[in-house]
């Protein structure tokens, strides 16, 4: 079945660096990916769609400047994290849509900034 | 603004007890709703579907309905397992959204079966 791998599943950063976390679609081709957030306790929260070939759509409040998403491709989108603070800790999962399929996700990636 | 609510935030059962997971939205005008499986640390896994022109949709031991006019779905859960411990997720499109990936999530109910 489709497969979303997203990596790294886990990563610790020092406040200022900025991370970079890839998300791709392992058996078919993503024209539209998503990246979702979820703080802890707390359900997911969409910040954003990546779109093959053209500029992401950032969510209400979600600053673009500072989650720098790239969709190079029809199999990747990346989520940069610049300059991360402890308040950027959080899962951060992406999901890509199949053409006709349920929607697939990535496994997550925990971001901790310390 | 689409919100969905799931009722009850967490449930504990015993073992082949059946049960009911309950989600509601505010905007009724969706193309689907969905429900999705998230074990502690882990991604999400598509559970179920279902389209706005269907009632229910099922899948194993599991049977999803939707009532767009009342706002409402809900998760029935038969024989339940341990297995099946993990937090439930129901998802419905933004408000004036038709994209099957734009979506607004509840906070879930954790589900805990016990032997």
């Amino acid at each position: 079945g489709a497969v979303v791998s997203q990596h790294p599943s886990w990563v610790i950063c020092k406040s200022g660096t900025s991370v970079k976390i890839e998300c791709r679609s392992l058996d078919f081709q993503a024209t539209t990916m998503f990246w979702y957030r979820q703080f802890p306790k707390q359900s997911l929260m969409l910040m954003a769609t990546s779109n093959e070939g053209s500029k992401a759509t950032y969510e209400q409040g979600v600053e673009k400047d500072k989650f720098l998403i790239n969709h190079a491709s029809l199999t990747l989108s990346t989520l940069t994290v610049t300059s991360a603070h402890p308040e950027d800790s959080s899962f951060y999962i992406c999901s890509a849509l199949d053409r006709g399929s349920p929607l697939h996700f990535g496994n997550g990636t925990r971001l901790t900034v310390t | 603004k689409q919100e969905v609510t799931q009722i009850p935030a967490a449930l504990s059962v015993p073992e082949g007890e059946n049960l009911v997971l309950n989600c509601s939205f505010t905007d009724s005008a969706i193309y689907n709703l969905q429900w999705f499986r998230q074990d502690p640390g882990k991604g999400l896994t598509s559970l179920l579907l279902i389209q706005s022109s269907q009632r229910e949709q099922t899948s194993g031991r599991l049977n999803a309905s939707l009532d767009k006019s009342s706002g409402r779905s809900t998760l029935y859960i038969a024989a339940s397992q341990p297995g099946d411990s993990a937090t439930y997720l129901c998802a419905a499109p933004n408000a004036g959204g038709t994209s099957y990936g734009k979506l607004t999530f509840g906070q879930g109910t954790i589900l805990t079966v016990h032997p």
